[in-house]
C-alpha cells in the first residue's frame, strides 16, 4: 500500500518569503513516481513536476525547487520569493511502477501568500 | 483543444435522481482516469480506463457509480440514485500511458456536483 502526508494544512505567508511545502511518502516499491500539482481557486490542477525514484537529484525552475531524499522518503517544495499568484492549494502525488496505474494523493497543503 | 474538457461545469441535482458527467481527454491520450475530491480534501481515485477497457475500477464507491468510454475518446461517468455524500467535484485526467518512467496526467476543470 501506499500513502502520502502533507501534514501542514493551512500555510500563511507575506509576499517575498519563502515557502516551504512538506512532502511525505510511503512505498514498498523500488521503483515509483512522485508529483506536484497545484490547484489555484480556478480550481483546475496544474502538473508542476514529476521526479522518478532512481532520479535523486534537486531541481530548480524558476522559483520553485523540489528536495527529494529517499533516506528520509521526502519530496519537499519550496516557493522562493512567493507571489500572491502562489496562492492555492499544493498536492503532492505518489505512482507506482507497477500495479495500480493511478495518482495517490496527500490531503493539501493551502498556501496564501499576502501582499 | 488543447486540455481535457469536462462537462457540465456545475450540476445541481435532487438526492435520488442520476446524473452524467462527461470527459474529453486530451487529443492521443490512451488513458483516462476520474477523481472525487471532497470539498477541502484530497483527490480519491475512482477508476482507469486504458482505451475504452476499465482494467482498475476499484475506487468507484458503490455499485451506484458505473462509467463508460468510447474508443479513446469520451468517457462518461454515471451515478445513480444520487446521495448527499456525492456532492463533490469530479475530476477527469488523461495521460499517453506509453512508458510509465514518463508518464504524466493532466486534469480536466472537474465537475461540481451538489446534491440536496
Amino acid at each position: 500500500a501506499q500513502k502520502v502526508t502533507q501534514a501542514q494544512t493551512e500555510i500563511s505567508v507575506v509576499e517575498k518569503e519563502d515557502v516551504t511545502l512538506d512532502c511525505v511518502y510511503e512505498t514498498r516499491d523500488t521503483t515509483y513516481y512522485l508529483f506536484w500539482y497545484k490547484q489555484p481557486p480556478s480550481g483546475e490542477l496544474v502538473f508542476l513536476i514529476r521526479r522518478n525514484s532512481f532520479d535523486e537529484q534537486n531541481e530548480i525552475s524558476g522559483r520553485y525547487s523540489w528536495n527529494f531524499q529517499k533516506s528520509t522518503s521526502s519530496f519537499n517544495f519550496t516557493i522562493t520569493a512567493s507571489q500572491v499568484v502562489d496562492s492555492a492549494v499544493y498536492f503532492c502525488a505518489l505512482r507506482m511502477d507497477t500495479g495500480r496505474r493511478a495518482l495517490t494523493f496527500g490531503s493539501g497543503t493551502r498556501l496564501q501568500v499576502q501582499p | 483543444g488543447a486540455g481535457v474538457s469536462q462537462s457540465p461545469s456545475n450540476k445541481v441535482t435532487e438526492k435520488g435522481k442520476d446524473v452524467e458527467l462527461r470527459c474529453d481527454p486530451i487529443s492521443g491520450h490512451t488513458a483516462l482516469y476520474w477523481y472525487r475530491q471532497r470539498l477541502g480534501q484530497g483527490l480519491e481515485f475512482l477508476i482507469y480506463f486504458q482505451g475504452n477497457s476499465a482494467p482498475d475500477k476499484s475506487g468507484l464507491p458503490s455499485d451506484r457509480f458505473s462509467a463508460e468510454r468510447t474508443g479513446e475518446s469520451v468517457s462518461t461517468l454515471t451515478i445513480q440514485r444520487t446521495q448527499q455524500e456525492d456532492s463533490a467535484v469530479y475530476l477527469c485526467a488523461s495521460s499517453f500511458n506509453r512508458y510509465r518512467a514518463t508518464d504524466t496526467q493532466y486534469f480536466g476543470p472537474g465537475t461540481r456536483l451538489t446534491v440536496l
